[in-house]
């Protein structure tokens, strides 16, 4: 079945480093990748998304482009701030489904 | 527009009960689908409900069930509580590959 393989952390930045958090997936067809970020005690917000290869989705300074070849989705940022601390997940929508398949997710700690 | 909104936050059952968590989505998306987030398990797909139909269901027992009324809200249950459905619940609702997603309800099982 469809699946999503992302970094394990947790990944500790300094304020303004540059942030990479890695994803790959599986699955048959051509998935929707979408970032996920969830704060402390809330839901999960859509971060970006793309929805066919070579799309670049981007956000709050957040940008991933989706690789068919690699089958990847690698989430960056260029300077990253202490309120972007929190738990980031890959995921995928499956073509068929169209359910989201998620990675194990990534927390991020930015110290000022 | 209001948001998904999921009810109640917090919950503490205790084994053997059953329980009903609720969430009203977007005014207009008729998509409902419910995840499951255990630290262990992660984020696990539960259902999904369209125009008060099951179309999608994952690899769960039985004892969770849900539906789907006539304005779109959306019901789940979880019947017979064990202590390792204690997890926060999000509900999501979808249009053209937007997923909007609750706060969730946090349930304990004790």
């Amino acid at each position: 079945g469809d699946s999503v393989t992302q970094m394990e952390g947790p990944v500790t930045l300094s304020e303004e480093a540059f942030l990479t958090i890695n994803c790959t997936y599986t699955a048959t067809g051509y998935p929707s990748l979408f970032w996920y970020v969830q704060y402390p005690g809330e839901g999960l917000q859509l971060l970006l998304k793309a929805t066919k290869a070579d799309d670049k989705g981007s956000n709050k300074g957040f940008e991933a482009t989706y690789r068919k070849e690699t089958t990847s989705f690698h989430l960056e940022k260029g300077s990253v701030q202490v309120s972007d601390s929190a738990v980031y997940f890959c995921a995928l929508s499956d073509q068929v489904s169209e359910k989201l398949v998620f990675g194990k997710g990534t927390k991020l700690t930015v110290n000022p | 527009k209001a948001g998904v909104t999921q009810t109640p936050r917090y919950l503490i059952k205790t084994r053997g009960q059953q329980v009903t968590l609720s969430c009203s989505p977007i005014s207009g998306h008729r998509s409902v689908s419910w995840y499951q987030q255990t630290p262990g398990q992660g984020l696990q797909f539960l259902f999904e409900y369209f125009s008060e139909t099951q179309r999608n269901k994952g690899n769960f027992p039985g004892r969770f069930s849900g539906r789907q009324f006539s304005n779109s809200r959306s019901e789940m249950n979880v019947s017979t509580l064990e202590l390792g459905d204690s997890a926060l619940y999000l509900c999501a609702s979808r249009e053209n590959y937007g997923y909007t997603f609750g706060s969730g309800t946090r349930l304990t099982v004790v």
